[in-house]
């Protein structure tokens, strides 16, 4: 079974553009979260998504925004790069249904904004 | 909302001790307590959990104990191999599992001195 994929898995942008991660979730799966990850703040969430629905949403600005197709692939947008958006994203995804169960976590796309 | 602190952020053992990690929340509707492990280059990986019904659980050479009066908890882990060179993180949760309210601490980087 093929685990959580995450693209690109490199990138880097400049300050004002907008970048689109992509996370296809394990098979079967249909809760996908998004997690930012930077040195010394740990592991931030940003949004789940289940059944196409966001659930919830972390502390991050309105240029922050995702969404999910009907097949569980997921996506999330930055829009308007600033540097501190410089982070790895992560997106995990949960096999029951979205308060049940282990994250299984993807490798990840680091971003960095130059 | 769910605050988690986690200690020591860098912990160096030798080969063979034992390693053990702390963490404390704030929301006392916690109940769902799991610790990740990332290794370079990866996205996290869940190593054991526990549940506020529970005050320890073992595998193997991991171990994880819950103080619910004290809220805290933490991860022990025994005759430590390089293997276990990574970051730990510990979360805690009020919905039982999954993405939703499951807050992390910042992180802890083991290293396994030979």
């Amino acid at each position: 079974k093929a685990g959580v994929t995450q693209t690109p898995r490199y990138l880097i942008k400049t300050r004002g553009q907008q970048v689109t991660l992509s996370c296809s979730p394990i098979s079967g799966h249909r809760s996908v979260s998004w997690y930012q990850q930077t040195p010394g703040q740990g592991l931030q969430f940003l949004f789940e998504y289940f059944s196409e629905t966001q659930r919830n949403k972390g502390n991050f600005p309105g240029r922050f925004s995702g969404r999910q197709f009907s097949n569980s692939r997921s996506e999330m947008n930055v829009s308007t790069l600033e540097l501190g958006d410089s982070a790895l994203y992560l997106c995990a995804s949960t096999a029951g249904g979205p308060n049940t169960g282990e994250l299984f976590f993807g490798e990840g796309s680091r971003l960095t904004v130059l | 909302g769910e605050n988690v602190e986690q200690h020591p952020s860098t912990l160096s053992v030798q080969e063979g001790d034992s390693a053990v990690i702390k963490c404390t929340y704030s929301d006392s509707a916690s109940n769902y307590f799991p610790w990740y492990k990332q290794e370079l280059g990866k996205g996290p990986q869940l190593i054991i959990d526990i549940r506020s019904n529970v005050g320890e659980k073992k595998d193997q050479r991991i171990a994880v104990t819950l103080n619910k009066t004290a809220k805290h908890f933490s991860l022990h882990i025994t005759e430590t191999q390089p293997e276990d060179s990574a970051v730990y993180f510990c979360a805690a949760s009020s919905s039982g599992g999954g993405a939703d309210g499951l807050t992390f601490g910042k992180g802890t980087h083991l290293i396994i001195q030979p």
